[in-house]
């Protein structure tokens, strides 16, 4: 199965702040079929999560434009440029180029 | 207006089965893909598994010996079975549409 490596684990921010999560897989996410099955979302305290990002770098209807997404291959980044208070939580990245899906271990971002 | 709800049981007791069910409204099964997905208390997400709007199936490697997705298009119902439960089974189920619509989840403990 493919793992994925989110780094790092604990993110402190103030608002404002830009900040990056990684996430590294152990093997090319890129499907024949040309796409890259490689997604981020939002897990809020208490809630659901939420997708974010998919297909590496396509925001999510409703989610705001300080999110972007980029990489290929094996190595993925999940840029927020301006830390808002509601923006706190757990991030995850997802995969679903190859069977079964797999998520990352997740990345806490608090408020430093 | 896409919606899921899980339902089943809060307490299932060590070595039985669990039976969740996933019911959908705004969209047909036969057109998009639904996931299982859970979360141990204070942990990340787990993949369970999927059916295809198909109804093909994909499933979580370590979990794939006891566990089985199903549905019943006609009552827009996704199910999810999995048999010789452990208390590492306690946790929030998820299921979801893509990773995009989800769920409220429903919390199931595993405890005699």
């Amino acid at each position: 199965d493919v793992v994925l490596t989110q780094t790092p684990p604990t993110l402190s921010a103030t608002i404002g702040q830009s900040v990056s999560i990684s996430c590294r897989s152990s093997q090319s996410l890129l499907h024949s079929n040309g796409n890259t099955y490689l997604h981020w979302l939002l897990q809020r305290p208490g809630q659901s999560p939420q997708l974010l990002i998919y297909l590496v770098s396509r925001l999510e209807s409703g989610v705001p434009n300080r999110f972007s997404g980029s990489g290929s291959g094996t190595d993925f980044t999940l840029k927020i440029s301006g830390v808002e208070a509601e923006d706190l939580g757990v991030y995850y990245c997802v995969q679903g180029t190859h069977a079964p899906y797999t998520f990352g271990a997740g990345t806490k971002l608090e408020l430093k | 207006q896409v919606q899921l709800k899980e339902s089943g049981p809060g307490l299932v007791q060590p070595s039985q089965t669990l039976s969740l069910t996933c019911t959908v409204s705004g969209f047909s099964l036969t057109s998009y893909n639904v996931h299982w997905v859970r979360q141990p208390p204070g942990k990340g997400l787990e993949w369970m598994g999927v059916i295809w709007s198909g109804g093909n199936t994909d499933y979580n490697s370590a979990l794939k010996p006891r566990l089985s997705i199903s549905r019943d298009t006609s009552k827009s119902q996704v199910f999810l079975t999995m048999n010789s439960l452990q208390t590492e089974d306690t946790g929030i189920y998820y299921c979801n549409r893509r990773m995009v619509y989800w769920g409220q989840g429903v919390m199931v403990t595993v405890s005699s």
